[in-house]
């Protein structure tokens, strides 16, 4: 089993433009998670999505969307990207009582 | 709102030495409490959960207690080792499926 898998590993973007990034579980897990890990604010919740075709919002939502494209993939879509959302984002995977499994996560640096 | 404490944010110690890292939290009511090690530069590495209705979990050379009245869960780290130098986050959960909260962590060196 892969795990969690994130990609891409690194990006650069410029103020405005848009990305997506990817997470995958091979699991069968039915709740998946996206945090951000900032220095000195630690890891904190963007949107989950406790089962296929359900989702809600975390503690810090805005600036981004979500989509949970089947029961393995969940996805994190920066519209206009902006240097605040300059941050490690990590993916995560649970059956709904069971521990959290993390992604390796995606650099991303918007200048 | 649930609240995740760690203390020290540091700790330096020699290799071989017992060890206990501190996790508080305010809300006493969580579902389960999970401890994971972060390397730098890396993801987090799940090391123990304990559900609300247990007292203590371990493997290997790591024990994790929760006490939910004091809203307190520690882990101890015993013969600690060279490679157990990481950052230790500690995480709750407050209900099944639903986001974890966590601490800052503690970022631990063990010099040889």
């Amino acid at each position: 089993n892969a795990g969690v898998t994130q990609t891409p590993k690194f990006q650069v973007l410029k103020t405005g433009q848009s990305m997506t990034l990817q997470c995958a579980q091979d699991m069968n897990h039915n709740s998946m998670y996206w945090y951000r890990q900032d220095p000195g604010m630690g890891l904190r919740l963007i949107y989950y999505s406790a089962s296929e075709g359900t989702t809600d919002k975390g503690e810090v939502p805005n600036g981004y969307n979500v989509s949970r494209l089947n029961k393995r993939e969940f996805s994190l879509r920066l519209e206009s990207a902006a240097p605040s959302q300059t941050s490690v984002y990590f993916c995560a995977s649970s059956k709904n009582v069971d521990e959290q499994y993390f992604g390796p996560g995606t650099r991303l640096t918007v200048t | 709102k649930q609240e995740v404490t760690q203390i020290p944010a540091a700790l330096s110690v020699p290799e071989g030495e017992n060890l206990v890292l501190n996790c508080s939290f305010t809300d006493s009511a969580i579902y389960n409490l999970q401890w994971f090690r972060q390397d730098p530069g890396k993801g987090l590495t799940s090391l123990l959960l304990i559900q609300s209705s247990q007292r203590e979990q371990t493997s290997g050379r790591l024990n994790a207690s929760l006490d939910k009245s004091s809203g307190r869960s520690t882990l101890y780290i015993a013969a600690s080792q060279p490679g157990d130098s990481a950052t230790y986050l500690c995480a709750a959960q407050n209900q099944a499926g639903t986001a974890l909260i966590f601490g800052k962590g503690t970022t631990l060196s063990v010099s040889s």
